[in-house]
Parts: C-alpha cells; sequence; structure tokens
C-alpha cells in the first residue's frame, strides 16, 4: 500500500501569511493526489484534484503543485475562514489520506 | 442543490449489523462511482469502499472485507452499506462519497454531511 506523510502535523500562522503544507508518498504517485479542507464540525470538501488543479468556486488563494513522491499545498495569503484541517489523498491505485495537517489562526 | 444524505447510522452492540444509506439529490447517480469514507472521532479519514456505476467493480479497505457489503440501486438514487460483526474499532463518521467518473480510483468531488456509528457495549 501507499502510504502518505503530511508535514507538519499543525502550523500556527497569522492572516495574510503565506503557508505551506507538503505531503510526501511513499511511491510515486504521478499526478494522482487531491487536497481537501475539513473544517471543524464539517465533512470535507475538494480543494485541488490531478495535483493542481482547483476545483471550481475554489478562492485562487489556494494552489497546488508536484508530481511523483511530493506534493505541496500552498495557502498565499491565510485568511481566517482558512481554519481547519488539510488532506491529501493519491488516487493512484486505490486510495489513502495523509495523517492531516491542522491550520491554526494565530 | 447536489447533494449526498447519509442515515442510518446510531448505537450498537459488537458483533451486530447495521445497514447505512446514502440518498443523492441534484444528480442522477448513475454515471459515477460511489464510495463510504469514514473518520474515526479526532482521527484522519479511511477509504473504506467502492462501487461501481453499474455495480460491476466492488472494492473494499482490507479493515472491513467480508464484514462490510456496499451495494446502489441507480433507480432509487441510493447507496448502501451493510455493516455486520462490527467491531468498536469501527466507531466513525461514516461519509458517502462521489467519484466524477464511472468507475476506477479518482478523487472524491462530493461528500455527504456523515453519519455517526457507535459501536460500544
Amino acid at each position: 500500500d501507499i502510504r502518505m506523510t503530511q508535514s507538519p502535523s499543525t502550523l500556527s500562522a497569522s492572516v495574510g501569511d503565506r503557508v505551506t503544507i507538503t505531503c510526501r508518498a511513499s511511491q510515486s504517485v504521478s499526478k494522482w493526489l487531491a487536497w481537501y479542507q475539513q473544517k471543524p464540525g464539517e465533512a470535507p470538501k475538494l480543494l485541488i484534484y490531478e495535483a493542481s488543479k482547483l476545483k471550481n468556486g475554489v478562492p485562487s488563494r489556494f494552489s497546488g503543485s508536484g508530481s511523483g513522491t511530493e506534493f505541496t499545498l500552498t495557502i498565499s495569503s491565510l485568511q481566517p475562514d482558512d481554519l481547519g484541517t488539510y488532506y491529501c489523498q493519491h488516487y493512484s491505485n486505490y486510495r489513502t489520506f495523509g495523517q492531516g495537517t491542522k491550520v491554526e489562526i494565530k | 442543490e447536489v447533494q449526498l444524505v447519509e442515515s442510518g447510522g446510531g448505537l450498537v452492540q459488537p458483533g451486530r449489523s447495521l445497514r447505512l444509506s446514502c440518498a443523492a439529490s441534484g444528480f442522477n447517480i448513475d454515471q459515477y462511482g460511489l464510495n463510504w469514507v469514514r473518520q474515526r472521532p479526532g482521527r484522519g479519514l479511511e477509504w473504506v469502499a467502492h462501487i461501481s456505476w453499474n455495480s460491476n467493480a466492488i472494492v473494499y479497505a482490507d479493515s472491513v472485507k467480508g464484514r462490510f457489503t456496499i451495494s446502489r440501486d441507480n433507480a432509487k438514487n441510493s447507496m448502501y452499506l451493510q455493516m455486520n460483526s462490527l467491531r468498536p474499532e469501527d466507531t466513525a463518521f461514516y461519509y458517502c462519497t462521489k467519484d466524477p467518473v464511472g468507475t476506477g480510483d479518482w478523487y472524491f468531488d462530493l461528500w455527504g454531511r456523515g453519519t455517526l456509528v457507535s459501536v460500544s457495549s
């Protein structure tokens, strides 16, 4: 099974900061990677698919990059509404999630 | 409004069974693969099971294989999860999710709000 490892597990940043979350796969998943946002008490929502494609309606401050085994999710200017936990998920062969990165606002 | 709504969760004793349902509205499910994804309290996400648009492809996570059965009824625009021989470690929120296409491994482009299953004596 392909294992997904996110870092950091928790990050605390100020409004307006640039935030980067990393997701590493135990073997290549090509471009088959998605990112989700889960706000407290809510279901996850898709942000990005195919490593870098933004879902319709997702704010442009979110972006994704990477291929193979290393991927990043970037929030260019952190907003209060971005509080929550972010998960990566590969869909190369079966589907596995990373353990999540909790984003807190300072 | 395009949405998925889960139902059927609750408190159940270890070893017993429970059946979850997922009703879609605002779109027809007959073109899409569907899945169950669960989240143990305070924990991360775990994909549980997938069923293709025509039910020809069904896949389970090792953790539930042989105990859970996924099914769908396209005429009723619904999907189901029959959970047997439940264990305390099956305690979780269970989310119904939709794929962007009919079969294969994909991302989840629509999620329901979830239903809580608690397994305890």
